[in-house]
């Protein structure tokens, strides 16, 4: 089956930090990949995708590659404010999977000063 | 262009009652998915509908769920007698077609249902 898996939290950084949040995943087939974010009390929001190999997605100043032959897609910023802590989602989604995005279980981040 | 919009964004019910959750999708979306979070856990789907068809129901508990995305109106989640267990945040999402592999969708806030 499809499946997310991420490196578990809390991830505490002082601000200014380089972050890594990082994703693999196991797809039958050629998924889409996404980063979702959840700020606390709030929805999801999109924050990144790729749809293909090899392509990054950005937003925001974060960052993520889709590579195919290590099927990660790991979540990057170079400066991290206190603003980004949050909760942050990797996600798939399959052609012919019925529109589900299958999540990981979250990363929170947590920036302090 | 209001988004997605849930109601009521935090919900209590006593064990046995009803919980009635409301989804709103954007303007011009015709596709809507309800999502549970468990606490310390991420999303998990529960059902997909397009108006007036349930299009995939595989996440959604057997007993005391049902959904559906009426031709007026929002789609509802029910959930019937309602156990601790179902303590949750239920997202809605919705989208403006069925090709989303490209797009994601769009998450409203979430309604917070606590049973007590």
């Amino acid at each position: 089956g499809n499946s997310v898996t991420q490196m578990e939290g809390p991830v505490t950084l002082s601000e200014e930090a380089f972050l890594t949040i990082n994703c693999t995943y196991t797809a039958t087939g050629y998924p889409s990949l996404f980063w979702y974010v959840q700020y606390p009390g709030e929805g999801l929001q999109l924050l990144l995708k790729a749809t293909k190999a090899d392509d990054k997605g950005s937003n925001k100043g974060f960052e993520a590659t889709y590579r195919k032959e290590t099927t990660s897609f790991h979540l990057e910023k170079g400066s991290v404010q206190v603003s980004d802590s949050a909760v942050y989602f990797c996600a798939l989604i399959l052609t012919g999977g019925g529109n589900k995005l299958t999540f990981g279980t979250g990363t929170q981040l947590k920036v302090e000063l | 262009n209001a988004g997605v919009m849930q109601n009521p964004r935090h919900l209590v019910r006593r064990r046995g009652q009803e919980a009635r959750l409301r989804c709103s999708p954007m303007k011009g979306h015709s596709h809507v998915y309800w999502y549970r979070q468990l606490p310390e856990e991420g999303l998990k789907f529960m059902v997909y509908l397009q108006k007036e068809n349930i299009i995939d129901e595989s996440g959604m508990p057997k007993e005391r769920f049902s959904a559906e995305f009426p031709k007026e109106g929002p789609s509802i989640l029910r959930i019937q007698q309602v156990v601790r267990g179902d303590s949750a945040a239920y997202f809605c999402a919705s989208s403006p077609g069925d090709r989303v592999k490209g797009y994601g969708y769009t998450f409203g806030s979430g309604t917070r249902l606590t049973v007590v």
